[in-house]
């Protein structure tokens, strides 16, 4: 089983900052938060991972809390195009906790 | 990243029949994976595809259903046997490096449905 929650739908206005929020309460302290998008008919797009730090590349944010029971995507300016299902994932670094286990994601819907 | 093809991008197929889906990446990884994702879901691991031995299949897998071959660093097979509608899912390649903490990059995947 996937061991991450997300809202399974949000809506979020074209320009504006798209927060995603996701759930991982039961992480491990070797396990890092990996964010993936697939948008309609595509495979999935990695976007960014994180440890414990806050994150920051060319496509978004990750801000982890300092338990590190929860994070946050930011998508900062959202666009038409960022219209896609948001994957959380927490994925260790041996064994079979390397494996990424996914869940059914965050439909996000951009809108005009 | 590295760039993923996978052939073919979508097919129509008789159930009994076998199809082979094959996943060729622009450069050497060390990891590739086949996934299943079923209409309206999301992806299940079928197996981590291992150059030059038998691949690791995940439960529920066999390697009856869905061998498995990968020659080299750069390309790998998926056959789905002996097809039934049940079978009617995308089927999604990803690679990655053996550095743990390198994300798995995916290709856009082969749309199979089974009549």
């Amino acid at each position: 089983d996937a061991k991450t929650t997300q809202p399974p739908s949000m809506d979020c206005a074209e320009g504006r900052a798209a927060n995603l929020p996701c759930n991982h309460s039961t992480i491990s302290g070797n396990e890092y938060v990996y964010w993936y998008r697939q948008i309609h008919s595509q495979g999935p797009q990695y976007i960014i991972h994180g440890l414990k730090n806050n994150e920051t590349n060319e496509m978004a944010s990750l801000i982890i809390t300092e338990d590190r029971k929860s994070s946050t995507l930011i998508l900062p300016h959202a666009t038409l195009r960022d219209t896609a299902v948001y994957y959380c994932i927490v994925r260790g670094n041996a064994g079979n906790n390397r494996k990424l286990i996914w869940g059914l994601g965050t439909s996000l819907a951009v809108n005009p | 990243s590295a760039v993923i093809s996978q052939k073919p991008s979508r097919d129509i197929c008789q159930r009994g029949t076998s199809l082979t889906i094959q996943c060729q990446v622009d450069s050497q990884v060390t990891m590739m994976f086949w996934y299943r994702q079923q209409p309206g879901q999301s992806l299940t691991l079928i197996a981590t595809a291992n150059q030059g031995s038998e691949a690791t299949y995940e439960s529920g897998f066999v390697i009856d259903k869905f061998p498995i071959s990968r020659p080299n660093l750069t390309f790998s097979t998926l056959t789905v046997s002996n097809m039934s509608p049940e079978d009617s899912s995308i089927y999604l390649c990803s690679v990655s490096m053996l550095d743990s903490n390198q994300p798995q990059h995916f290709g856009d995947g082969t749309r199979l449905s089974i009549l």
